[in-house]
């Protein structure tokens, strides 16, 4: 069966750096678009970014763009967040997802990470 | 881009219809037909329970349906159970190429 488990969340102090990965397990991996959503404590969903099948497209939300990046190993089976300059903002439940095609229709979600940006 | 406008919350008695509505615009609902809804209950990662504006993937009851008019698409439960209380996201492809979410709707079963 499909899974997606992240790690890599934490408590970091504002400006400073995480790295999330998810494993992915119960299907080709790179046969598919994979995302990260986030969701802030009590707020709703937003699409960080979202990344190609080989890699080669990647996507992100104005917020974050210029201090994430996405990437992908499918030898390893993997998908990444690289979070730099990291602001209070940020504080959410990060979430990997498995998208249905190109367009985003997320059918698998992991059961997400807690990213704390505090001093 | 703005989000997705949803009712805050709706509220139906077991065996009822509800109807949830999801307003964007023509750059994101209206011109592109890859509307989804999640379901999400507390605590729990979302489950997709409608995709491409009407429908189901593998598993989710036919007592959710999905609809679109204009820029405005909607979410109908019948047959209200108790584990229909969650809240429901609608999203769309956008113009930009990527997905915005609508601010989310709590479903009260009472």
């Amino acid at each position: 069966q499909v899974q997606l488990v992240e790690s890599g969340g934490g408590l970091v102090k504002p400006g400073g750096s995480l790295r999330l990965s998810c494993a992915a397990s119960g299907f080709t991996f790179s046969d598919y678009y994979m995302s990260w959503m986030r969701q802030a404590p009590g707020k709703g969903l937003e699409c960080v970014s979202y990344i190609s099948s080989s890699g080669s497209y990647t996507n992100y939300a104005d917020s974050v763009k210029g201090r994430f990046t996405i990437s992908r190993d499918n030898a390893k089976n993997s998908l990444y967040l690289q979070m730099n300059s990291l602001r209070a903002e940020d504080t959410a439940v990060y979430y990997c997802a498995r998208s249905l095609g190109s367009y985003l229709r997320l059918n698998y979600w992991g059961q997400g990470t807690l990213v704390t940006v505090s001093s | 881009q703005s989000a997705l406008t949803q009712p805050a919350s709706v509220s139906g008695s077991p065996g009822q219809s509800i109807t949830i509505s999801c307003t964007g615009t023509s750059s994101d609902v209206g011109g592109y037909n890859y509307v989804s809804w999640y379901q999400q209950h507390p605590g729990e990662a979302p489950k997709l329970v409608i995709y491409d504006v009407s429908n189901r993937p593998s598993g989710v009851s036919n007592r959710f349906s999905g609809s679109k008019s204009g820029n405005t698409a909607s979410l109908t439960i019948s047959g209200l159970q108790a584990e229909d209380e969650a809240d429901y996201y609608c999203s769309s492809h956008t113009s930009s190429n990527s997905v915005i979410f609508g601010g989310g709707t709590k479903l009260t079963v009472l």
